[in-house]
């Protein structure tokens, strides 16, 4: 039972690259998100995608766009990385019913240099 | 819109010790309230939630939380911790409508101390 897998576990980038942040869900959830967290500042939400075919944003949007594939896989994409984008990058999916709880991957650990 | 406010970002506890864990949140309507944990190089995992009736909420770990209205609290407790508790644990909140997402609290690691 995979649940949430994100790919890649890890990357190092320079800055100025681009890259995408890979999650696919296995639940047959409707809703999915990305979030990143840093010390001190608990998890913030980047974007999210209620339903297939619909995507918004999150608190921190800026730096980063989203593609929701279908219903199993949400992408993220850096189109041109920077050291503020340091951070571990969270996948979640959910039910779209509020009392289910979200699932989370592993996480990615990305560093910008 | 909803938010939540961690108390203690560290709190440190020696086995086998009582700990709580303090969440406020402040909605201006009825909402869900759920405590998550995450250990090490992990993501995120459900703990316990409140969703209505009983206000003590109770997870398979010993941990339980109380939902209060009055004070706009949902504290987590455990009466006797272990070294396996050391992690961080969220705190959120997430109204019932819909229409917004889940938002959590900063978070607070817990050291469980031999």
């Amino acid at each position: 039972n995979a649940g949430v897998t994100q790919t890649p576990k890890f990357q190092v980038l320079k800055t100025g690259q681009s890259m995408t942040l890979q999650c696919a869900q296995d639940m047959n959830h409707n809703s999915m998100y990305w979030y990143r967290q840093d010390p001190g500042m608990g998890l913030r939400l980047i974007y999210y995608s209620a339903s297939e075919g619909t995507t918004d944003k999150g608190e921190v949007p800026n730096g980063y766009n989203v593609s929701r594939l279908n219903k199993r896989e949400f992408s993220l994409r850096l189109e041109s990385a920077a050291p503020s984008q340091t951070s571990v990058y969270f996948c979640a999916s959910s039910e779209q019913d509020r009392a289910q709880p979200q699932h989370f991957g592993d996480g990615t650990r990305l560093s910008i240099l | 819109a909803q938010s939540v406010t961690q108390l203690d970002s560290q709190v440190p506890v020696f086995e086998e010790a009582p700990v709580e864990l303090r969440c406020n949140y402040s909605s201006s309507v009825s909402v869900y309230l759920f405590w998550y944990v995450q250990y090490p190089n992990q993501g995120l995992q459900l703990l316990l939630k409140y969703l209505s009736g009983s206000t003590l909420v109770e997870s398979i770990n010993g941990f339980e939380a109380e939902f209060n209205k009055s004070q706009t609290s949902f504290h987590l407790r455990k009466p006797s911790v272990h070294i396996s508790d050391t992690a961080e644990y969220f705190c959120a909140v997430s109204d019932l409508s819909g229409n917004t997402p889940l938002v959590f609290g900063k978070g607070t690691r817990l050291s469980v101390i031999a």
